[in-house]
Parts: structure tokens; C-alpha cells; sequence
């Protein structure tokens, strides 16, 4: 597995961009880098995923290191419908996702 | 498409009861999921199917069941509880097991074991 690690927690005050950062130092050269979040009482849901270029969707932006060992998730104007944890993931055995405990990212009004 | 339809949402189990946890997909996917998450920690993988007929142990297997008889549906079996299952689980697909692919998840089972 490529194991990644993440600040416990951060901070935004809404309506600013933030930056969610991820470590995978061992991750290989054909795992994935993936961002999931999940909010208060519900499923994780999909934010975005990329491989080796920066990726951009409706969601959010991500912004992958060029030796592949850090990652950062961009959310360009932080809402309170974003407070929930964030995990990075770094894939090696297909869809059989490894779980980290996440970012725990709070929105301040 | 109502995705991934996880029921109960709540149940409550006596040590040694057995349950089925139900995992419905509509989205005729390939794989699919179980995963566990313990208070204040990431999800664990219990086990995974990459299609009908096909299941396989994740990295919590001990004391759960799976079955793939069809491809939209992944039951997840407790033989006998205990309180260390007490859990949230989740059942997740995706289209396939392809490592770029997403994964959807359904909204969970609280599972209490007294």
C-alpha cells in the first residue's frame, strides 16, 4: 500500500481557498492518488483523483507533486457545506481503498 | 438511479444474534465493497467481490460473511456478534475494479452489539 499521511485537522473561514496537503512518500508509479470526504453521518463521496498531472473539476483542483510523493487538494472558496474529513488515498490494490483517519477540515462562518 | 442502497440504517444485536447487512447497486457495477469504520478512525476493508461469484478477504475479514449471487447485490453476513463488530459499515461499488475508477457509497448501517 502506499501509505499516505495528513494533518489531523485544519481550519478555513468561508468564502477562502484552502489547501488540504497529503504525503505518500512510497507511493508506486502506477497507484493513483485519490480524495475522497466525508460529511457528518453520511458515506464517503468522491472528489477527485489524478495520476501524475494536476486534475480540475466542479469540486475542487488537485495539485500533484512532480516526484508523485505529496499531493495537495484545493477547495477555491471554502463553504460551510465543505466541513468533513478529507482522506488522501494512495492506491496500490485496485479499488480496495486504504483508509487513513483524514483531515479533519472545519469551516469557520 | 438510486445507487447504493444500504439497509437497515440501524440495528441492535444481542452477543451471538447473526445478521445480514443488505447491499443493493443499480448501477451494474462490477465491484463491490464492505468496508467498517470505528469512531474517529478511517474505513477498513472487510471484503470485496470484482464481480458475480467472485469474493475475496480484505484487511478485517474474521467474523463476516459475502455472498455475489447477482451483480447488484453484496450481502454482508455477522455469523455470531460481538461487541467488537459494534461498527458503521459501508458498502461501496464501481464500475470496475480498475484503479482509476470511483467509488460510490452507500449511507451506512449503525451496528450496536450488547
Amino acid at each position: 500500500d502506499a501509505k499516505t499521511t495528513q494533518p489531523n485537522s485544519m481550519e478555513s473561514n468561508e468564502e477562502e481557498p484552502v489547501h488540504l496537503p497529503c504525503n505518500h512518500s512510497t507511493i508506486s508509479g502506477t497507484d493513483y492518488i485519490h480524495w475522497y470526504r466525508q460529511l457528518p453521518s453520511q458515506g464517503p463521496e468522491y472528489v477527485i483523483h489524478g495520476l501524475t498531472s494536476n486534475v480540475n473539476n466542479r469540486m475542487a483542483s488537485l495539485a500533484i507533486a512532480e516526484d508523485r510523493k505529496s499531493s495537495t487538494l484545493i477547495l477555491h472558496r471554502a463553504t460551510l457545506r465543505d466541513a468533513a474529513v478529507y482522506y488522501c488515498i494512495g492506491d496500490n490494490y485496485g479499488q480496495n481503498f486504504v483508509f487513513g483517519p483524514g483531515t479533519r477540515l472545519s469551516v469557520l462562518p | 438511479n438510486a445507487g447504493v442502497t444500504q439497509t437497515p440504517k440501524f440495528q441492535v444485536l444481542k452477543t451471538g444474534q447473526s445478521m445480514t447487512l443488505q447491499c443493493a447497486q443499480d448501477m451494474n457495477h462490477e465491484y463491490m465493497s464492505w468496508y467498517r469504520q470505528d469512531p474517529g478512525m478511517g474505513l477498513r476493508l472487510i471484503h470485496y467481490s470484482v464481480g458475480a461469484g467472485i469474493t475475496d478477504q480484505g484487511e478485517v475479514p474474521n467474523g463476516y460473511n459475502v455472498s455475489r449471487s447477482t451483480t447488484e447485490d453484496f450481502p454482508l453476513r455477522l455469523l455470531s456478534a460481538a461487541p467488537s463488530q459494534t461498527s458503521v459499515y459501508f458498502c461501496a461499488s464501481s464500475y470496475s475494479p480498475n484503479p482509476s475508477e470511483k467509488l460510490f457509497f452507500g449511507s451506512g448501517t449503525q451496528l450496536s452489539v450488547l
